[in-house]
């Protein structure tokens, strides 16, 4: 059984940053393309950033581009995003997800990020 | 970015009744596309796949069509259970979500 485990949310001031990381189980983790999605309280879900199998693709949301890194531990089987000069809009449920040929075929139960002075 | 528009918000139909979801994506897509039911306090739960391709476990009643840029998601006799959100994605060129279609009861 596919098993997604997010960690590393909390309360954050604006502007300071923060680490997610995603611990991955129950299929082989290397094979995989993995991403991030946000849904923020009472909002839709939006894409934030995904990783191809080797690490040599990346892909990031024009709403984050620039603020956060995607990257992955194939040996550790975690995902990890880290999030720079966090903003209020940023506050939302963040989940990972396994990739199968692009559909989200299995997800996790979230973290939840809040930005708040 | 390519975006996705789902249609209508706010779906209201009796229990038994058939509903209509549509997603359109600002470019083509070929069958890129997935949908996602959601229910609150859950994660989204993967329905439909390449456009028309029911996921492991989810029931008959649910059938999805469409290529390009025109996309429909049918249920053809609600259940209690399918009163969700459901969510329009592409894939064709990263992700992208549409903002979803709330069915609820009529």
């Amino acid at each position: 059984e596919v098993q997604l485990v997010e960690s590393g949310g909390g309360l954050v001031q604006p502007g300071r940053s923060l680490r997610l990381s995603c611990a991955a189980a129950g299929f082989t983790f290397s094979d995989y393309t993995m991403y991030w999605v946000r849904q923020a309280p009472g909002k839709g879900l939006e894409w934030v950033s995904g990783i191809t199998w080797n690490s040599a693709d990346k892909g990031y949301s024009e709403s984050v581009r620039g603020r956060v890194t995607i990257s992955r531990d194939n040996a550790e089987n975690r995902l990890y995003l880290e999030m720079n000069s966090l903003r209020v809009e940023d506050t939302a449920l963040y989940y990972c997800a396994k990739a199968g040929a692009g559909f989200l075929d299995s997800w996790g139960q979230g973290t939840l990020v809040t930005v708040s002075s | 970015e390519i975006v996705m528009t789902q249609s209508p918000a706010t779906l209201s139909v009796s229990p038994g009744e058939r509903a209509t979801l549509s997603c359109r994506a600002s470019q083509s897509i070929r069958s890129n596309l997935a949908w996602y039911q959601q229910k609150p306090g859950q994660a989204p739960r993967l329905f439909i796949y390449e456009a028309s391709t029911r996921a492991t476990g989810i029931p008959a009643r649910f059938s999805g069509s469409g290529s390009g840029t025109e996309f429909t998601l049918t249920i053809s006799s609600l259940q209690s259970e399918d009163f969700a959100v459901y969510y329009c994605q592409q894939y064709n060129n990263w992700q992208t979500f549409g903002q979803g279609t709330k069915v609820e009861v009529k």
